[in-house]
């Protein structure tokens, strides 16, 4: 059965330092992960996935994630972090056809 | 292009009574989904729909029916609502492309949801 875990429920950085949002999974087969964000009242925006290739994976607003198969990782960072990256953030693992997983999500909040 | 939206927004409902939660797309997307979110528990999938006229069931079903009679609507529906649906329901739609994995999904605002 696959699944995610995301072992931190808030993450605290101060503006301008770098951030990353921890993401782990367990799946059998090939992981094809996702990053996603949530702003307050807002539904998921998409980020960045992972599919195959390069195991450093850009995405939009200047985040990044780094896939680690040995570690079964897929952590979210950005160089830089600003006060507008305040949300709630939910890494997300798909195998089958129809079904994406959810972690628990990880709320961000970066201190001006 | 408005993506994803859903109506209501929020809904006050008694114990017992129904409703029907609407989605609609206008990306001609093939896929369509109905999670719901509740705190500490990330997002749950309910239904989904891999084109017009199907539906299958998700990880928390019961409960719950939906229908996808055209193919930018998805329907959400409760019979008897129950306290325990209390929750923010969110839908979201993807492109079939020709790699099968790969789409992304793209979601709704939400619509919150308190079942007294």
């Amino acid at each position: 059965a696959q699944s995610v875990a995301q072992p931190e429920d808030q993450v605290n950085v101060a503006e301008g330092n770098p951030l990353t949002v921890k993401c782990t999974y367990s799946v059998s087969g090939n992981p094809y992960l996702f990053w996603y964000v949530q702003y307050p009242n807002r539904g998921l925006q998409f980020l960045l996935k992972y599919i195959t290739g390069d195991n450093l994976v850009k995405g939009s607003y200047g985040f990044e994630a780094e896939f680690n198969k040995s570690q079964t990782s897929f952590h979210l960072k950005k160089p830089s972090a600003l006060v507008s990256d305040s949300a709630l953030y939910f890494c997300a693992v798909k195998t089958g056809a129809n079904n994406l997983f959810f972690g628990t999500g990880t709320r961000l909040t970066v201190i001006p | 292009n408005a993506g994803v939206t859903q109506t209501p927004k929020f809904r006050v409902l008694k114990t017992g009574q129904s409703m029907t939660l609407l989605c609609a797309q206008d990306m001609n997307h093939e896929y369509m989904y109905w999670y719901r979110q509740d705190p500490g528990m990330g997002l749950r999938l309910i239904h989904y729909s891999v084109g017009e006229g199907t539906t299958a069931k998700g990880e928390v079903p019961d409960g719950y029916n939906v229908s996808r009679l055209k193919k930018q609507n998805f329907l959400l529906g409760l019979e008897s609502a129950a306290p325990s649906q209390t929750s923010v329901y969110f839908c979201a739609s993807s492109y079939q492309g020709l790699l099968t994995y790969q789409e992304t999904q793209y979601f709704g605002p939400g619509t919150r949801l308190l079942v007294l």
